[in-house]
């Protein structure tokens, strides 16, 4: 079992829509974790960061942890065709990341 | 704003050939890693440096790669003999300290095609 598990998608949405973006991981000790943005061809980007249980907003994105689930999610409101990327899922602890989910937004 | 640098960008090499790769993290970051990104994967921590000294390269493939961070600022990493799987993206990435909490910063990568 890969200890951080992502959707490679594509998960196609259209403009203007909400995307959900999810992330399970194995080790229920991991503590924090980061969502990264990376554009093809490009190296990662980091969006957010979220530590506790709950979810945390910072502009159209909202990072969503739920510790007991073992999952995180990133949720992209307002989708736009510059938010078409792979998006990654880390541990931040253990410095894993996902392989990715490719996100699609469509005009 | 200040970035990682990283040099060369992109490096065609045959196989059996030695590579390497140069890093310079933001000024005043202690922490580097290195991490190689197979297309279609997340990034995989190949070694990390707080300073001059290494944290953790109990993913780097040692018969073949090494790194170093001499004076604890930039760092090269090597590929000795290049093999075909060996092509991937090359990331940088800088840390103002070791710690679970504490951003990384990547730099552009270096693309490496073995052929």
């Amino acid at each position: 079992q890969k200890e951080v598990e992502q959707n490679s998608g594509p998960l196609s949405v259209p403009e203007g829509a909400i995307a959900s973006l999810n992330c399970t991981y194995s080790d229920r000790g991991s503590q924090s974790f980061f969502w990264y943005r990376q554009y093809s061809g490009k190296s990662p980007e980091l969006i957010m960061s979220i530590y506790s249980n709950g979810d945390k907003e910072d502009g159209r994105f909202t990072a969503q942890l739920n510790k007991a689930s073992q999952y995180v999610s990133l949720l992209i409101r307002d989708s736009q065709p510059s938010d078409s990327a792979t998006y990654l899922c880390a541990l931040r602890n253990k410095l894993v990341f996902g392989a990715g989910t490719i996100l699609r937004v469509k005009s | 704003e200040a970035e990682v640098a990283q040099s060369p960008r992109y490096k065609i090499t045959e196989k059996s050939q030695a590579v390497a790769f140069w890093c310079d993290p933001i000024s005043g970051h202690a922490t580097l890693y290195w991490y190689r990104q197979i297309l279609g994967q997340g990034p995989e921590l190949l070694v990390q440096f707080q300073d001059e000294s290494v944290v953790d390269d109990s993913q780097l493939p040692k018969d073949r790669f090494s790194a170093e961070r001499l004076k604890g600022v930039d760092s090269t990493l090597k590929i000795q003999p290049a093999e075909l799987g060996d092509s991937a993206m090359y990331l940088c990435a800088s840390s103002l300290v070791q710690g679970s909490g504490e951003t990384q910063y990547f730099g552009p990568g270096t693309r490496l095609l073995v052929l």
